[in-house]
């Protein structure tokens, strides 16, 4: 168990729609990073929050949006729903931003499927 | 342009036997970062090793080991004396410090079977 938590576990929903993807990393952690797996592109880095601030952004579509709150948990928003987003979202946190302090520890992922 | 690649798409091998895993990586920057996750059947993604680019020690711990060389952009990750439960998909990733966002790139992964 890497201490990182993600809900739900799956998620199934139509073309369209729009979900919310949760995230709660390690106590004490920073750093919440979110990625993407699908069979066609692989693991893919979507954002990256620091303490509550945007630091980094990805191959992230514009339908897609991310916050991390005070408490220091993330939401990945995922809206207008095209089949191709079927994928495993992963969310992985860090003490610090640079990886010499630490490596990214990775929850449970959710997969989602659109239909 | 990929970062990272795994040429190795599927090995397959007996119990026992080793298994290396070959990585190769492109980076412009002088300090980054290698590691290794293991995914399972269940789909996590697993922590292995890390390694930064400034020590080109290589080590062994337990039945992992990895190769690391500059020279060559290799990070190569062996398990020794397989068993059917590294039976996983291996992910080589790299992390730029100049990119000053740390990201993981991952490459394409290479799934390992181990038959006992």
């Amino acid at each position: 168990d890497s201490g990182v938590t993600q809900t739900p576990k799956h998620l199934i929903t139509a073309t369209g729609q729009r979900v919310t993807l949760r995230c709660s990393p390690r106590s004490g952690d920073l750093s919440v990073y979110w990625y993407q797996q699908s069979l066609d592109q692989g693991l893919q880095f979507l954002i990256h929050y620091y303490n509550g601030e945007e630091r980094a952004k990805g191959n992230i579509l514009e339908r897609f949006s991310a916050q991390q709150f005070p408490d220091l948990h993330s939401e990945l928003n995922l809206s207008s729903l095209e089949l191709g987003d079927s994928a495993l979202y992963f969310c992985a946190s860090s003490v610090a931003v640079n990886p010499l302090y630490n490596e990214q520890f990775f929850g449970p992922g959710t997969r989602l499927t659109v239909l | 342009a990929q970062k990272v690649t795994q040429a190795q798409t599927e090995i397959s091998v007996v119990e026992k036997e080793d298994v290396t895993l070959d990585c190769v990586y492109e980076t412009r920057d002088t300090t980054y970062y290698l590691f290794w996750y293991k995914q399972p059947p269940s789909g996590e993604l697993v922590f292995l090793i890390r390694r930064n680019s400034f020590d080109e020690q290589n080590e062994i711990s337990g039945r992992y080991s990895w190769n690391f060389q500059k020279s060559t952009s290799s990070f190569n990750f062996t398990i020794t004396a397989s068993q059917v439960v590294d039976s996983a998909v291996y992910f080589c990733a790299l992390s730029e410090v100049n990119s000053n966002d740390y990201k993981l790139s991952f490459g394409a992964g290479t799934t390992v079977t181990v038959r006992a």
